[in-house]
């Protein structure tokens, strides 16, 4: 699975949209991306995944720029609860291995 | 539909002994994954296994550590003569059979994980 270059931590205000960015350089044409997030002391969840074009579920917003390098998750209203560590993964289509975990990125939300 | 069941949720153990942690997987889910976590670090992949089969075990240590995902029952990840650098979180995630619905998301459903302490 290719490699995902996310920021180490951001910060963002209540009830403001949140944009979390994610670079994939060497994405290939089969890559799903995929996001999940790790509130504190739990498991990690799903959030969202696209292959090429722009994803939105109840959660949140994907963003995927045309050339597939980069990708950005979109919280429009974040709360309290949105505090969490966001992992941006790629995936192969036809791959049922594991998910690769990075660093991610810890998102703080301030009231 | 019960999420995925890990148990125990807090175990502690002294070094030297055994630790047994337990993963059901979400009803009709056959594909299992076990994660460790330690304190302050990312999630580091151990092993993926179907029903009888151990299908990647890539990410075990390759002493100390056993899985096992029985046709019946839960999936088990045995720690024996633990050490203090095996305290962390274990996490257990499970998916559905291929071709039924797994490869539309490819979404991996967590458990609340075990909180292993070795004294």
């Amino acid at each position: 699975d290719a490699k995902t270059t996310q920021p180490n931590s951001m910060e963002s205000n209540e009830e403001e949209p949140v944009h979390l960015p994610c670079n994939h350089s060497t994405i290939s044409g089969t890559d799903y991306i995929h996001w999940y997030r790790q509130l504190p002391s739990q498991g990690p969840e799903y959030v969202i995944h696209g292959l090429t074009s722009n994803v939105n579920n109840r959660m949140a917003s994907l963003a995927i720029a045309e050339d597939r390098k980069s990708s950005t998750l979109i919280l429009h209203r974040a709360t309290l609860r949105d505090a969490a560590v966001y992992y941006c993964i790629l995936r192969d289509g036809g791959s049922q291995g594991n998910l690769i975990f990075g660093k991610g990125t810890k998102l703080s939300v301030k009231p | 539909n019960a999420g995925v069941m890990q148990n125990p949720r807090h175990l502690v153990r002294r070094r030297g002994q055994e630790a047994r942690l337990r993963c059901s997987p979400m009803k009709g889910h056959s594909h299992v994954y076990w994660y460790r976590q330690l304190p302050e670090e990312g999630l580091k992949f151990m092993v993926y296994l179907q029903k009888e089969n151990i299908i990647d075990e890539s990410g075990m240590p390759k002493e100390r550590f056993s899985a096992e995902f029985p046709k019946e029952g839960p999936s088990i990840l045995r720690i024996q003569q633990v050490v203090r650098g095996d305290s962390a979180a274990y996490f257990c995630a499970s998916s559905p059979i291929p071709g039924q619905g797994y490869m539309d998301t490819g979404e991996l459903f967590f458990g609340e994980g075990s909180r292993l302490t070795v004294l």
